[in-house]
């Protein structure tokens, strides 16, 4: 079974520039998870997706970033004008269906952020 | 609101040594368990995971037992080999709402032959 897939790999942009992260979920998986780790610390939750519809998007910073998830499959999470403390590694994850209690999350490697 | 603590980090050890992972927890009801391993260069992966109270979690020879009279869910391997060098994530699923993973910081392990 194909993995969650992310792209690009890496990213390097100025500040105040904008810069959007693609994530294709495992098949079937109905719940999409965009997370941001930055260097040292675990991964913070962004935004979640059951299907197309927002779930919980509390930690999302709305006034620069958005993430949309169109026919509940492929997501893209964007960033405009970036900062310098967005520089990070940005997470992608899936899972069958967040009501399952017990529903592993799988990630995808990750796109890595510098913001110059 | 629901919360990890993991030990810091570096921890390093010879090739075949015991290894401990320190992991506490806070949060409200009864969490799912979990411990996420992040090798260089790759994402996180699923390492093992515990859904109730003295249930113990398993996986390439590592183990962890959740442990709720002492909010605790340490990750312990026997024997460590220099492939296991990476860094490892506690993390709890809360059971209710929109049952989102909340992480601890991370601890990296370092092997050396």
């Amino acid at each position: 079974e194909a993995g969650v897939a992310q792209s690009p790999r890496y990213k390097i942009i100025e500040k105040r520039q904008s810069v959007a992260f693609w994530c294709n979920p495992i098949s079937g998986h109905a719940t999409l998870y965009w997370y941001q780790q930055i260097l040292g610390q675990g991964p913070k939750l962004l935004i979640q997706f059951q299907n197309n519809g927002v779930v919980d998007d509390s930690q999302l910073p709305k006034d620069r970033f958005s993430a949309e998830r169109l026919k509940g499959v492929d997501s893209t999470l964007k960033i405009q004008p970036a900062k310098l403390e967005d520089s990070a590694v940005y997470l992608c994850a899936s899972c069958w269906g967040a009501r399952m209690g017990t529903d592993t999350q799988y990630f995808g490697p990750g796109t890595r952020l510098t913001v110059l | 609101g629901n919360s990890v603590t993991q030990m810091e980090g570096p921890v390093t050890l010879s090739e075949e040594a015991f290894l401990t992972i320190n992991c506490t927890y806070t949060a409200t009801g009864y969490p799912s368990l979990f411990w996420y391993v992040q090798y260089p260069g790759e994402g996180l992966q699923l390492l093992l995971k515990a859904t109730k109270a003295d249930d113990k979690g398993s996986n390439k020879g590592f183990e962890a037992t959740y442990r709720k009279e002492t909010t605790s869910f340490h990750l312990e391997k026997g024997s460590v080999q220099v492939s296991d060098s990476a860094v490892y994530f506690c993390a709890l699923k809360e059971n209710t709402g929109f049952q989102k993973l909340v992480f601890g910081t991370g601890t990296r392990l370092l092997v050396s032959p």
